[in-house]
């Protein structure tokens, strides 16, 4: 069992479309992340909450937008995004910094 | 910022034999370093992980040493299995990971 569930499993949209990718973690974990993977290379950081709050933010467009409504839940809000955004997104979780992160599925996008 | 190199990219193995994949990274503060199991299509899994004040862990056929001098560490694998096959990440972190390239991993029967 995947004990971070991250939905959709896929999504496809336009470059004027505005979307939003889900995670959620009933791991008491108080650290939740977004990662972005192109195809055969490592996860990339984008954004870190720690106690709810953004923490980390790796130079990310400001068309990706993370949001994180309560220590369980984590999302990532996605507009005007251009083809290059085509990824997989994973989500991923710790009880705190330098602590073993359990990752998500994630989402894979594709920008139209 | 912090720099993880991750060597050889492709490696071969005959089941049954040993594998190994070396890691070096640049910021002296990191102190927590670990390993991650990617296959394909599916996310990556913690396999094992090592913090500053160790020098080397073991579980089970996976162990990984870590060189705080030369800031280097590596993950060796015996025993190898075709569920070994897969792609296998090292990362160093102070705070936040940063991942290495990972190296792709073939088990040949």
């Amino acid at each position: 069992d995947t004990e971070v569930t991250q939905t959709p499993k896929h999504l496809v949209m336009g470059m004027t479309n505005k979307k939003s990718l889900k995670c959620e973690q009933h791991m008491g974990h108080r650290a939740m992340y977004w990662y972005k993977q192109k195809a055969k290379k490592p996860p990339e950081l984008m954004f870190v909450y720690s106690y709810e709050k953004l923490s980390i933010n790796e130079s990310v467009p400001s068309r990706f937008s993370p949001e994180c409504p309560n220590s369980s839940l984590l999302n990532l809000h996605l507009h005007a995004l251009q083809p290059e955004d085509s990824a997989l997104y994973l989500c991923a979780s710790s009880q705190g910094p330098d602590q073993p992160q359990h990752f998500g599925d994630g989402t894979r996008l594709s920008i139209l | 910022g912090e720099n993880v190199e991750q060597h050889p990219s492709t490696l071969s193995v005959q089941e049954g034999d040993s594998a190994v994949i070396k890691c070096t990274y640049s910021d002296s503060a990191s102190n927590y370093f670990p390993w991650y199991k990617q296959e394909l299509g599916k996310r990556p899994q913690l396999i094992i992980d090592i913090r500053s004040n160790v020098g080397e862990k073991k579980d089970q056929r996976i162990a990984v040493t870590l060189n705080k001098t030369a800031k280097h560490f590596s993950l060796h694998i015996t025993e190898t299995q075709p569920e070994d096959s897969a792609v296998y990440f090292c990362a160093a972190s102070k705070h936040k990971i940063i991942f290495g390239k990972g190296t792709r991993l073939h088990i040949l029967p």
